[in-house]
């Protein structure tokens, strides 16, 4: 069964300081990994997306890595801000063609930062 | 470029009533996703409909129907609705050529309680 786990469940930070979340993935076969940040109350937004073939990609602060070999990413953020505080959600997808109910969802990080 | 909009933003409702909800795909989009998301947990696939046909449904009972009309425009109906149908529903479109190139354009969902 194709399952995405992230981790930590949630974490707490203070602004400024740096934080890594964790996603470790089942599914097969692979083709594409998406990061999304969802607000409370508000739907996800896509931060990064990486093929098999990219070990990583940054957007602003946030920077992903991927290990393919270990069905293994990560989501760095820099020098939080109070505006990062929300769920970071991995989304897998084992092809490239269009079939939005082959996506995996993991569960998300709950990330708050505290002044 | 008008984004996903979704209505209404909340709703309550007593167990056994019918509800519809609404959704605007952004513009150029012509495929439309249905997500249920359960609080702390990820988005979970309803259907998808491309070209007002539904192609690819998650596993939800029958009572979860939807349309998609010639605008791209698509409702979600629920019928017999039950406590746990609680939930934020996400609408979300793409272009139905790659999840690569086109990312899911995220509404900002119905909050849907069940009484």
């Amino acid at each position: 069964k194709n399952q995405v786990e992230q981790s930590p469940q949630s974490l707490i930070i203070l602004e400024g300081k740096n934080c890594t979340l964790q996603c470790n993935y089942t599914v097969s076969p692979f083709s594409n990994l998406r990061w999304y940040k969802q607000d409370t109350g508000r739907g996800p937004v896509s931060l990064t997306i990486m093929t098999f073939s990219e070990n990583t990609k940054s957007n602003g602060r946030y920077t992903a890595t991927l290990d393919a070999d270990t069905k293994q990413s990560s989501l760095h953020i820099t020098a939080s801000q109070l505006s990062d505080s929300a769920s970071y959600i991995c989304v897998v997808s084992p092809t490239n063609n269009f079939g939005n109910e082959k996506l995996t969802f993991g569960t998300g990080t709950r990330l708050t930062i505290i002044p | 470029e008008t984004g996903v909009t979704q209505s209404p933003t909340h709703l309550i409702k007593t167990r056994g009533q019918q509800v519809t909800l609404r959704c605007s795909s952004q513009s150029g989009h012509n495929t439309v996703s249905w997500y249920q998301q359960a609080l702390g947990q990820g988005p979970q696939f309803i259907f998808q409909y491309y070209r007002e046909e539904e192609n690819g449904r998650g596993n939800f009972p029958p009572r979860f129907s939807g349309l998609q009309f010639p605008n791209y425009s698509s409702e979600l109906n629920v019928n017999a609705l039950e406590l746990d149908d609680s939930a934020l529903y996400l609408c979300a479109s793409s272009l139905a050529l790659s999840s690569y190139n086109s990312p899911l354009h995220f509404g900002n969902g119905t909050r849907l309680t069940v009484t």
